[in-house]
């Protein structure tokens, strides 16, 4: 059974750059594609891009400046960076596994907040 | 972006009633239209694949229909554990899109 698990920090202060990693269990990352997706407290849910296992990725068009994931086969892990953060980027961000059509292996999800 | 739009945005209903939400999508999107359900607190599952695919596991209660603008998920005969709030989304274009939700609850 495919697992994963987000790790990273809960709290990051205005204007600093979040970085969170997911890793993969029971599965391998050589494989399929590495999606974050995130959800505001409260509200649905947003794409922010995925990564293929050959390292091409894909960004969601309104945050792409802000964006930059990667993914390392050897320790099946993949990785979120997002800069500059703000308050309107506080949210349960989830790592999952998808194909090109469907997400179907998500994280429990981890709450960051953005505070100073 | 394409925009996803769910109706209703909740509903009450009772067990074993017959549930359906629409899904309509800004343009066509084919069949690239998937379902999840999301219970608080939880992560979204996987339901529906492409319209209409049941999602290994999932029980055969729950059923996808629809293609270019318009799609249809149905529970036909709502459980307990159905009580939950149901997302569609859109992977016919980059980037991917989802509604903003349908909340089943209790009548």
């Amino acid at each position: 059974q495919v697992q994963l698990q987000e790790s990273g920090p809960g709290l990051v202060k205005p204007s600093e750059t979040l970085s969170l990693t997911c890793t993969v269990t029971g599965g391998s990352t050589s494989s399929y594609y590495w999606t974050w997706i995130r959800q505001p407290p409260g509200k649905g849910l947003e794409s922010i891009g995925y990564i293929h296992y050959t390292g091409s990725a894909n960004y969601n068009p309104s945050l792409k400046s802000r964006v930059t994931m990667s993914v390392d086969t050897s320790k099946n892990q993949f990785s979120l960076k997002l800069r500059s953060m703000t308050a309107a980027d506080t949210a349960v961000y989830y790592c999952a596994r998808g194909t090109e059509q469907y997400v179907d292996y998500w994280g429990q999800g981890t709450l960051v907040t953005v505070s100073s | 972006d394409i925009q996803m739009t769910q109706s209703p945005s909740s509903l009450s209903a009772s067990v074993g009633d017959r549930v359906t939400i629409t899904c309509r999508a800004s343009q066509s999107i084919r069949s690239f239209l998937n379902w999840y359900q999301q219970k608080p607190g939880k992560a979204p599952k996987l339901l529906i694949y492409v319209a209409s695919s049941l999602q290994s596991g999932v029980p055969s209660r729950f059923s996808g229909s629809g293609s270019g603008t318009d799609f249809i998920l149905t529970i036909s005969s709502l459980q307990p554990e159905d009580f939950a709030t149901y997302y569609c989304q859109q992977s016919y274009s980059h980037p991917a899109t989802f509604g903003q939700g349908t909340k089943v609850e209790i009548k």
